[in-house]
């Protein structure tokens, strides 16, 4: 079955900075790739997804992500950070009929 | 308004009682879903259906039951038989395309505390 790893728990920010949040899938094949996030007191909410084709992948709010297949990867970016992404991020993978997802990253932006 | 309803947003149970969490959606989406969030694990999943009548475990099914009566409706029962109930519940639903489900959209989340 697969597996997701976020290797990043806490990532504290300030505003402007470049940000890359890591996501790593346990195997290969054709792959369906997901970014979730969770901003305080909402509902998650889908950031970006990857089927196919082009591996630069561009979401909501200024979020890209980019499938490497050859290092099992899909890591969330953007180019510069606002107060208002504070927020904790979720990577997920299909697996057949359901999705699993890694154990979230919580990034927070200072002014 | 389309979406996902669960109710209610907040939920205190005594130990030993078994509790039922409510989960609707208008989407009309065949497939339905139910996780649990802890600080730290993400979300885990306790149990899904694709179809009416018809539900499947998930990696935490153990201490839960579930229904699927009608599409719009998954309601998730959390027995006494679960040890650590107190947690963030979430519920998502997805369309099932040329028989696949994809992304899950998901539910306001219930927060239950078990005392």
């Amino acid at each position: 079955a697969q597996s997701v790893s976020q290797h990043n728990h806490h990532v504290i920010l300030s505003e402007a900075a470049s940000l890359e949040l890591g996501c790593n899938y346990s195997y290969g094949g054709t792959v369906n790739l997901f970014w979730y996030v969770q901003y305080p007191g909402q509902h998650l909410q889908l950031l970006l997804k990857y089927f196919s084709g082009d591996p630069l992948v561009k979401g909501i709010k200024g979020f890209e992500a980019e499938f490497i297949k050859s290092k099992f990867s899909f890591n969330l970016r953007k180019p510069s950070v606002q107060w208002s992404d504070t927020a904790e991020y979720f990577c997920a993978v299909k697996d057949t009929d359901k999705l699993i997802f890694g154990t979230g990253t919580r990034l927070q932006v200072f002014p | 308004d389309g979406g996902i309803t669960q109710s209610p947003k907040y939920l205190f149970r005594k130990e030993g009682q078994n509790v039922t969490l409510s989960c609707e959606q208008n989407l009309n989406h065949d497939a339905m879903y139910w996780y649990r969030q802890d600080p730290g694990q993400g979300l885990r999943l306790i149990y899904y259906s694709q179809i009416v009548n018809d539900f499947q475990k998930g990696d935490i099914a153990e201490g839960y039951s579930v229904s699927r009566e009608k599409k719009e409706s998954f309601p998730l029962t959390v027995t006494s038989a679960q040890k650590n109930p107190t947690a963030f519940y979430l519920c998502a639903s997805s369309p099932i395309l040329q028989g696949m489900a994809y992304e899950q959209y998901f539910g306001p989340g219930t927060r239950l505390t078990v005392t």
